[in-house]
Protein backbone atom coordinates (compact mmCIF):
# COMPACT_ATOMS: atom_id res chain seq x y z
CA UNK A 1 0.00 0.00 0.00
CA UNK A 2 1.04 3.54 -0.22
CA UNK A 3 3.28 4.75 2.44
CA UNK A 4 3.08 8.69 3.58
CA UNK A 5 3.88 10.76 1.07
CA UNK A 6 5.09 14.76 1.29
CA UNK A 7 4.75 17.50 -1.92
CA UNK A 8 6.98 19.02 -3.22
CA UNK A 9 10.43 17.08 -2.26
CA UNK A 10 12.26 20.45 -2.92
CA UNK A 11 10.90 23.99 -2.41
CA UNK A 12 13.32 26.75 -3.21
CA UNK A 13 11.65 30.73 -1.91
CA UNK A 14 12.96 33.86 -1.40
CA UNK A 15 12.90 35.65 2.12
CA UNK A 16 9.47 36.78 2.95
CA UNK A 17 7.64 34.39 0.51
CA UNK A 18 4.26 32.03 1.91
CA UNK A 19 4.89 28.71 1.31
CA UNK A 20 2.47 25.39 1.78
CA UNK A 21 4.23 21.79 2.03
CA UNK A 22 1.69 19.23 1.69
CA UNK A 23 1.37 15.84 3.80
CA UNK A 24 -0.39 12.83 2.53
CA UNK A 25 -0.66 10.12 5.23
CA UNK A 26 -1.53 6.46 5.16
CA UNK A 27 -5.05 6.05 4.70
CA UNK A 28 -6.84 5.34 7.70
CA UNK A 29 -4.54 7.22 9.79
CA UNK A 30 -5.41 9.36 12.49
CA UNK A 31 -2.80 10.72 14.29
CA UNK A 32 -0.54 13.11 12.03
CA UNK A 33 3.12 14.40 12.75
CA UNK A 34 5.17 17.30 11.59
CA UNK A 35 9.00 17.26 12.33
CA UNK A 36 11.69 20.06 11.12
CA UNK A 37 14.87 18.53 10.68
CA UNK A 38 18.06 20.86 10.41
CA UNK A 39 21.45 19.94 8.75
CA UNK A 40 23.14 17.47 11.44
CA UNK A 41 20.59 17.22 13.91
CA UNK A 42 17.99 14.87 14.75
CA UNK A 43 13.92 15.81 13.73
CA UNK A 44 12.42 18.55 15.88
CA UNK A 45 8.46 17.90 16.86
CA UNK A 46 6.24 20.54 15.44
CA UNK A 47 2.67 19.38 15.83
CA UNK A 48 0.28 16.75 16.57
CA UNK A 49 -3.51 15.85 14.57
CA UNK A 50 -5.61 13.80 16.30
CA UNK A 51 -7.93 13.85 13.71
CA UNK A 52 -9.17 17.63 12.38
CA UNK A 53 -7.93 18.82 15.67
CA UNK A 54 -4.09 19.94 16.25
CA UNK A 55 -3.51 18.06 19.73
CA UNK A 56 -0.84 19.45 20.34
CA UNK A 57 1.42 22.28 18.66
CA UNK A 58 3.92 23.79 21.23
CA UNK A 59 6.89 22.81 18.35
CA UNK A 60 5.79 25.68 16.12
CA UNK A 61 8.39 28.09 16.69
CA UNK A 62 6.37 31.20 15.86
CA UNK A 63 3.03 32.60 14.89
CA UNK A 64 4.74 32.32 11.16
CA UNK A 65 4.06 28.50 11.17
CA UNK A 66 0.87 27.07 11.15
CA UNK A 67 -0.90 23.83 10.10
CA UNK A 68 -4.32 22.48 9.05
CA UNK A 69 -5.92 19.24 8.11
CA UNK A 70 -9.22 20.36 7.21
CA UNK A 71 -10.91 16.85 7.05
CA UNK A 72 -8.82 14.71 9.20
CA UNK A 73 -6.77 13.31 6.31
CA UNK A 74 -4.15 15.74 4.28
CA UNK A 75 -2.61 17.90 6.13
CA UNK A 76 -0.78 21.14 4.73
CA UNK A 77 2.13 23.44 6.86
CA UNK A 78 1.85 26.96 6.33
CA UNK A 79 5.10 29.50 6.85
CA UNK A 80 4.32 32.90 6.47
CA UNK A 81 6.89 35.96 5.74
CA UNK A 82 9.76 33.02 5.74
CA UNK A 83 12.92 33.79 6.82
CA UNK A 84 16.56 32.34 6.11
CA UNK A 85 16.39 29.74 9.13
CA UNK A 86 13.22 28.43 8.18
CA UNK A 87 15.61 26.34 5.63
CA UNK A 88 15.87 22.47 6.84
CA UNK A 89 13.76 19.25 5.41
CA UNK A 90 10.36 19.39 6.80
CA UNK A 91 8.83 15.82 7.68
CA UNK A 92 5.45 14.24 7.70
CA UNK A 93 4.42 11.28 9.60
CA UNK A 94 1.33 9.41 10.72
CA UNK A 95 0.45 6.71 13.13
CA UNK A 96 -3.15 4.23 13.03
CA UNK A 97 -3.88 5.77 16.56
CA UNK A 98 -1.61 8.14 18.26
CA UNK A 99 -0.66 6.05 21.35
CA UNK A 100 2.03 6.07 23.19
CA UNK A 101 2.99 2.71 21.61
CA UNK A 102 2.33 3.27 18.29
CA UNK A 103 4.29 3.25 15.36
CA UNK A 104 5.01 6.65 13.23
CA UNK A 105 5.73 5.82 9.29
CA UNK A 106 7.59 8.62 8.31
CA UNK A 107 7.57 10.56 4.64
CA UNK A 108 10.56 11.31 2.22
CA UNK A 109 10.35 15.03 3.50
CA UNK A 110 9.97 18.51 1.65
CA UNK A 111 13.49 20.47 1.26
CA UNK A 112 13.15 24.25 1.81
CA UNK A 113 15.81 26.53 0.59
CA UNK A 114 15.20 29.88 2.11
CA UNK A 115 17.64 32.14 0.00
CA UNK B 1 12.32 17.50 29.67
CA UNK B 2 13.21 14.19 28.27
CA UNK B 3 16.75 14.24 26.20
CA UNK B 4 18.77 11.35 23.80
CA UNK B 5 22.23 11.31 23.66
CA UNK B 6 23.52 9.73 20.90
CA UNK B 7 27.21 9.25 20.83
CA UNK B 8 29.46 9.42 18.00
CA UNK B 9 28.32 11.01 15.00
CA UNK B 10 29.88 8.67 13.11
CA UNK B 11 30.44 5.06 13.11
CA UNK B 12 32.76 2.89 10.81
CA UNK B 13 32.66 -0.75 10.51
CA UNK B 14 33.98 -3.41 8.07
CA UNK B 15 31.36 -5.30 6.78
CA UNK B 16 31.18 -8.38 8.21
CA UNK B 17 32.15 -6.79 11.95
CA UNK B 18 29.74 -5.85 14.94
CA UNK B 19 28.22 -2.88 14.85
CA UNK B 20 27.29 -1.09 18.09
CA UNK B 21 25.20 2.54 17.74
CA UNK B 22 24.66 4.30 21.33
CA UNK B 23 21.97 5.55 22.80
CA UNK B 24 21.73 6.80 26.00
CA UNK B 25 17.95 8.77 27.61
CA UNK B 26 17.10 10.99 30.36
CA UNK B 27 13.58 10.28 31.70
CA UNK B 28 12.38 10.79 34.73
CA UNK B 29 10.40 7.64 33.96
CA UNK B 30 11.41 4.72 32.07
CA UNK B 31 10.26 5.89 28.85
CA UNK B 32 9.25 4.09 25.46
CA UNK B 33 12.23 3.58 22.69
CA UNK B 34 12.78 3.61 19.23
CA UNK B 35 15.28 2.87 16.79
CA UNK B 36 14.78 4.89 13.16
CA UNK B 37 16.89 4.23 10.09
CA UNK B 38 17.04 6.78 7.64
CA UNK B 39 18.62 6.05 4.21
CA UNK B 40 19.57 9.27 1.54
CA UNK B 41 16.77 10.44 0.17
CA UNK B 42 14.16 8.60 1.97
CA UNK B 43 12.04 9.03 4.72
CA UNK B 44 13.00 7.76 8.56
CA UNK B 45 11.86 3.73 8.70
CA UNK B 46 11.44 1.62 12.15
CA UNK B 47 14.18 -0.50 13.45
CA UNK B 48 12.44 -1.89 16.03
CA UNK B 49 11.15 -0.43 20.10
CA UNK B 50 10.82 -1.16 23.14
CA UNK B 51 7.29 -0.54 24.74
CA UNK B 52 6.92 -2.94 28.02
CA UNK B 53 8.30 -6.42 28.41
CA UNK B 54 11.09 -8.48 27.26
CA UNK B 55 13.89 -5.57 27.22
CA UNK B 56 16.18 -7.60 24.46
CA UNK B 57 14.07 -6.30 21.19
CA UNK B 58 14.38 -7.59 17.65
CA UNK B 59 13.82 -5.35 14.99
CA UNK B 60 13.84 -5.52 11.10
CA UNK B 61 17.60 -6.30 9.57
CA UNK B 62 19.16 -8.71 11.82
CA UNK B 63 19.03 -5.68 14.49
CA UNK B 64 18.44 -5.80 18.34
CA UNK B 65 18.38 -3.16 20.86
CA UNK B 66 18.65 -3.76 24.59
CA UNK B 67 16.44 -1.64 27.20
CA UNK B 68 18.90 -1.06 30.26
CA UNK B 69 17.17 0.46 32.77
CA UNK B 70 19.98 0.69 35.30
CA UNK B 71 22.32 2.47 33.03
CA UNK B 72 19.28 4.50 30.63
CA UNK B 73 20.74 2.97 27.89
CA UNK B 74 19.48 1.34 24.66
CA UNK B 75 22.04 0.54 21.99
CA UNK B 76 21.63 -0.89 18.86
CA UNK B 77 23.51 -3.78 17.89
CA UNK B 78 23.85 -6.34 14.91
CA UNK B 79 26.18 -8.98 14.65
CA UNK B 80 27.56 -8.67 11.29
CA UNK B 81 27.23 -5.70 9.18
CA UNK B 82 26.66 -5.52 5.39
CA UNK B 83 26.67 -2.64 2.83
CA UNK B 84 23.41 -1.81 2.85
CA UNK B 85 23.39 -1.29 6.49
CA UNK B 86 25.37 2.38 5.47
CA UNK B 87 22.62 4.87 6.85
CA UNK B 88 22.15 7.54 9.57
CA UNK B 89 20.48 5.63 12.63
CA UNK B 90 18.51 7.80 15.22
CA UNK B 91 17.47 6.79 18.77
CA UNK B 92 14.08 8.59 19.90
CA UNK B 93 11.94 8.28 23.53
CA UNK B 94 8.85 8.99 24.13
CA UNK B 95 7.50 9.74 27.58
CA UNK B 96 3.89 7.42 28.17
CA UNK B 97 2.98 9.15 30.83
CA UNK B 98 3.51 12.81 30.30
CA UNK B 99 1.65 14.21 26.93
CA UNK B 100 -1.08 11.36 26.07
CA UNK B 101 0.22 10.62 22.53
CA UNK B 102 3.61 9.72 21.26
CA UNK B 103 5.85 12.85 21.04
CA UNK B 104 9.16 11.26 20.10
CA UNK B 105 12.05 13.42 20.99
CA UNK B 106 15.15 12.29 18.85
CA UNK B 107 18.80 11.91 19.11
CA UNK B 108 20.87 13.98 16.82
CA UNK B 109 22.11 10.62 14.97
CA UNK B 110 24.72 8.55 13.59
CA UNK B 111 26.32 7.92 10.20
CA UNK B 112 26.72 4.28 9.89
CA UNK B 113 29.90 3.96 7.00
CA UNK B 114 30.37 0.34 6.23
CA UNK B 115 33.38 -0.59 4.41
CA UNK B 116 34.20 -3.74 1.91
Amino acid sequence: GAGVSQTPSNKVTEKGKYVELRCDPISGHTALYWYRQSLGQGPEFLIYFQGTGAADDSGLPNDRFFAVRPEGSVSTLKIQRTERGDSAVYLCASSLTGLESDTQYFGPGTRLTVL
Amino acid sequence: AQSVTQLGSHVSVSEGALVLLRCNYSSSVPPYLFWYVQYPNQGLQLLLKYTTGATLVKGINGFEAEFKKSETSFHLTKPSAHMSDAAEYFCAVSDPMNTGFQKLVFGTGTRLLVSP
